[in-house]
């Protein structure tokens, strides 16, 4: 059983920036959730998506966008990067969306300049 | 969802017994208590989820009391690995997630020392 795989690990850029980040869901897991980990912080969560459609959002702003592809890996997209985004970025997958157990990958850690 | 408070960081020693206590005094009837690790650079790992009572696997025990306004992780025997930050969540399914997503706290820093 393949797990939760996120790239790329470790990203640079600037204030201004877009950036996207990609997960691959753990085989057999039908749902994405995506969470922003501020250094000494708890995750927050951005957003789920459950079978390519959008199924819950946290509080963030527009410019923080995703996608689900139908082999169910997931995209996060940041446009207008600011300094405050530089974090690490957590994808999690679980079975359903409904409750089931969330398994996180590795991150990937933004730091924006 | 259930707001919690735990000790923001422990101290303990290789082989000895850890319990960490998290308090959600406004935890709802249809709440469960889950528990995350986490070790540095790494995202959060699934430990365990209890509904009441006493919960165990082959990591660690969870203990709920009747009015379940709080619960105790217990690490058996920790080692040097067990250094990591543990969450405890509380919400209204069984993992406390669903289309809400988890909600974290900041956690408690357990420090194992030799």
């Amino acid at each position: 059983e393949t797990g939760v795989t996120q790239s790329p690990t470790h990203l640079i850029k600037t204030r201004g920036q877009q950036v996207t980040l990609r997960c691959s869901s753990q085989s057999g897991h039908n749902t994405v959730s995506w969470y922003q980990q501020a250094l000494g912080q708890g995750p927050q969560f951005i957003f789920q998506y459950y079978r390519e459609e959008e199924n819950g959002r946290g509080n963030f702003p527009p410019r923080f966008s995703g996608l689900q592809f139908p082999n169910y890996s997931s995209e996060l997209n940041v446009n207008a990067l600011e300094l405050d985004d530089s974090a690490l970025y957590l994808c999690a997958s679980s079975l359903t969306g409904l409750g089931e157990t969330q398994y996180f990958g590795p991150g990937t850690r933004l730091l924006v300049l | 969802l259930a707001k919690t408070t735990q000790p923001i960081s422990m101290d303990s020693y290789e082989g000895q017994e850890v319990n960490i206590t998290c308090s959600h005094n406004n935890i709802a009837t249809n709440d469960y208590i889950t528990w995350y690790q986490q070790f540095p650079s790494q995202g959060p790992r699934f430990i365990i989820q209890g509904y009441k009572t006493k919960v165990t696997n082959e990591v660690a025990s969870l203990f709920i009391p009747a009015d379940r306004k709080s619960s105790t992780l217990s690490l058996p025997r920790v080692s040097l690995s067990d250094t990591a930050v543990y969450y405890c969540l509380v919400g209204d399914s069984d993992s406390g997630g669903g289309a809400d997503g988890l909600t974290f706290g900041k956690g408690t820093h357990l420090i194992i020392q030799p």
